[in-house]
């Protein structure tokens, strides 16, 4: 079965450096990854989806990039606040409405 | 845009009991996915319907079920509740068809005593 695996369990980074967090995958490749902040004792938000023909995708202070060779996804915040502190779920999504498989996600913590 | 609700909030049970759990999704969506979220284990995937039919189902035992009504509004049931079953479960709707990106509600916290 698929594996989504976040390989930080925690990130810790000073404000105003990037982030960059990991997400890699086995198996098949998606027809998307998506990204998802959730805050403690919040359901996760939706952020950013790549596709698979995608190489990157950009919206304000995030990017996101697609290897299908490497089978990974890198997600960065650029000039990162203490505001971005929450934890980021990498989900994948092979699309024919098969189901959305999420990683255990990466918590970030940005120091002022 | 309204957006996804889940009642109750809180809830406490003990063991041997039951539960049922709602969802109300975003107005249109016709998809409706639960998940199990536990400290240890992540967010779990329970079972997904689409216009009152069950379309996935993940790896829960069965005492763990779900609906779908005409109105899209759905529910979760969970019988003979072990220790174990402690979590926050998450309804998610999905409306756009081929991207399956998932709205989330806040979620209902379930402790069983």
């Amino acid at each position: 079965s698929q594996k989504i695996e976040q390989n930080s369990e925690a990130l810790n980074i000073q404000e105003g450096k990037t982030a960059t967090l990991t997400c890699n995958y086995t198996n098949y490749s998606p027809a998307y990854l998506q990204w998802y902040r959730q805050d403690p004792g919040r359901g996760p938000v939706f952020l950013l989806l790549i596709r698979e023909n995608e190489k990157e995708k950009r919206k304000e202070r995030l990017k996101v990039t697609f290897d299908t060779t490497l089978k990974q996804s890198l997600f960065h915040i650029t000039a990162s606040q203490p505001a971005d502190s929450a934890t980021y779920l990498c989900a994948h999504s092979s699309g024919g409405y098969q189901k959305v498989t999420f990683g255990t996600g990466t918590k970030l913590q940005v120091i002022p | 845009k309204a957006g996804v609700t889940q009642t109750p909030r809180y809830l406490i049970k003990t063991r041997g009991q039951q539960v049922t759990l709602s969802c109300s999704p975003i107005s249109g969506h016709r998809s409706v996915s639960w998940y199990q979220q536990t400290p240890g284990q992540g967010l779990q995937f329970l079972f997904e319907y689409f216009s009152e039919t069950q379309r996935n189902k993940g790896n829960f035992p069965g005492r763990f079920s779900g609906r779908q009504f005409s109105n899209s509004r759905s529910e979760m049931n969970v019988s003979t509740l072990e220790l174990g079953d402690s979590a926050l479960y998450l309804c998610a709707s999905s409306g756009r068809e081929g991207t399956d990106t998932q709205y989330f509600g806040p979620g209902t916290r379930l402790t069983v005593l």
